[in-house]
């Protein structure tokens, strides 16, 4: 069970677009449609953005959406804000009730 | 509300077992589709999922840590415990706690406690 690839950086301007990638593997990601999203603002606990890799939990700004094809996900983030200046943890179910997460990327905003 | 807090010891020394215990309100772990599951962050790096526990009393672990890795559930108490024997300096991480469903958002936290650290030292 290895690690899911993320970029380490991304970054983009007020206004602006940025998508992420995260890629695994045809026995993780690429299998099962359980890809997860995760925002981590510094010294705080994760939160759930995006689950079923697509899907929003309530509350969660549309601004944010994921996607799938084959074994690498995405996430855009839409319309950037100065409050996205965070890292992004994408997750992906692994089989047999585990999940694996990605390295991590952390987006700045300019 | 749901919410989650962890608690345990905030420094062990190598090849001592560490206990966590999350301790859980509204939600109950006697409700089908319930888990809650632990993950960890060791400083300046990227989460790594430990361990899940459900409602049916399901279990599931890291492959890696599966030999190391205890995790339990007392439904009269809300609490999920954890245990990490053998620890060791490397294991020196913020632990969370987190809620999950099983048939909606399966495999996702919606709900994480705010973490505990736990030092590895002698």
């Amino acid at each position: 069970q290895s690690a899911l690839t993320q970029p380490p950086s991304a970054s983009g301007s007020p206004g602006q677009s940025v998508t992420i990638s995260c890629t695994g593997t045809s026995s993780d990601l690429g299998r099962y449609n359980y890809v997860s999203w995760y925002q981590q603002h510094p010294g705080k606990a994760p939160k759930l953005i995006i689950y079923e890799v697509s899907k929003r939990p309530s509350g969660v700004p549309d601004r944010f959406s994921g996607s799938k094809s084959g074994n690498t996900a995405s996430l855009t983030v839409s319309g950037l804000q100065a409050e996205d200046d965070a890292d992004y943890y994408c997750t992906s179910y692994a089989g047999y009730n585990t999940v694996v997460f990605g390295g991590g990327t952390r987006l700045t905003v300019l | 509300q749901i919410t989650l807090k962890e608690s345990g010891p905030t420094l062990v020394k190598p090849t001592q077992t560490l206990t966590l215990t999350c301790t859980f309100s509204g939600f109950s772990l006697n409700t089908n589709g319930v888990g809650v599951g632990w993950i960890r962050q060791p400083p300046g790096k990227a989460l790594e999922w430990l361990a899940v526990i459900y409602w049916n009393d399901d279990k599931s672990y890291r492959p890696s840590l599966k030999s190391r890795l205890t995790i339990t559930k007392d439904t009269s108490k809300n609490q999920v415990v954890l245990t990490m024997t053998n620890m060791d300096p490397v294991d020196t991480a913020t632990y969370y706690c987190a809620h999950t469903l099983y048939f909606s958002g399966r495999h996702s936290f919606d709900y994480w406690g705010q973490g505990t650290l736990v030092t590895v030292s002698s």
